[in-house]
């Protein structure tokens, strides 16, 4: 089956650094893969959709990756701010026949320290 | 628009109690999903609905869990008898866009069962 794999643990760093996030998966190719932010208390907000034959995709200070041969898409958030504090979690589409279907991994939390 | 709205924000009960959810997808979006969130499993897809009808209920825990979609500005999930272990912030989404499904979260239900 579908898997998603996220940092579990969370990730400290001091405000004016860029902060990287990981998103593996497995057992799978999927023509897109999205990321959200959550914050406490709140919905995930959906930020970017990267498609399978797009390499990078950039929105103001967020570029993300999609490496279809290592199966992994990397979230940057460069100039990091503490309101960038919030865990991001990555979503793919379900199977081919069932792609109203969202994954989504675990999160991983961000904390920006000023 | 005022965006996917859900109701009530907080449920407390008793075990053993029926717990009705409801939602108000965002006018237009023909695609509704509901969401149960728990630290342990993360963000899980229930069931979601097109144009009203269930499309994939595979995630639905078990018999205790029902979702209805009578119209396209309202759906319901609802849980009898609640157990303890259904304590999780339950999220309704919805989305107009199937190719990119970019989906629209609500505020959330947090349920507590006691």
């Amino acid at each position: 089956s579908q898997k998603i794999e996220q940092n579990s643990e969370a990730l400290n760093i001091q405000e004016g650094k860029t902060a990287t996030l990981t998103c593996n998966y497995t057992n799978y190719s999927p023509a897109y893969l999205q990321w959200y932010r959550q914050d406490p208390g709140r919905g995930p907000v959906f930020l970017l959709l990267i498609r399978e034959n797009e390499k990078e995709k950039r929105k103001e200070r967020l570029k993300v990756t999609f490496d279809t041969t290592l199966k992994q898409s990397l979230f940057h958030i460069t100039a990091s701010q503490p309101a960038d504090s919030a865990t991001y979690l990555c979503a793919l589409p379900g199977r081919s026949g069932n792609t109203g279907k969202l994954i989504f991994g675990q999160g991983t939390t961000l904390q920006v320290k000023p | 628009d005022a965006g996917v709205i859900q109701s009530p924000r907080h449920e407390v009960t008793e075990m053993g109690q029926e717990v009705t959810l409801r939602c108000k997808p965002i006018s237009g979006h023909d695609y509704l999903f509901w969401y149960r969130q728990t630290m342990m499993r993360g963000l899980e897809l229930l069931i979601y609905f097109n144009n009203n009808v269930p499309i994939d209920d595979s995630g639905m825990p078990e018999d205790r869990f029902s979702a209805k979609m009578p119209n396209a500005s309202f759906s319901t999930l609802k849980i009898q008898p609640s157990e303890p272990r259904d304590s999780a912030v339950y999220f309704c989404a919805s989305t107009w866009d199937r190719a990119k499904n970019i989906q629209y979260f609500g505020a959330g239900t947090r349920l507590s069962v006691l």
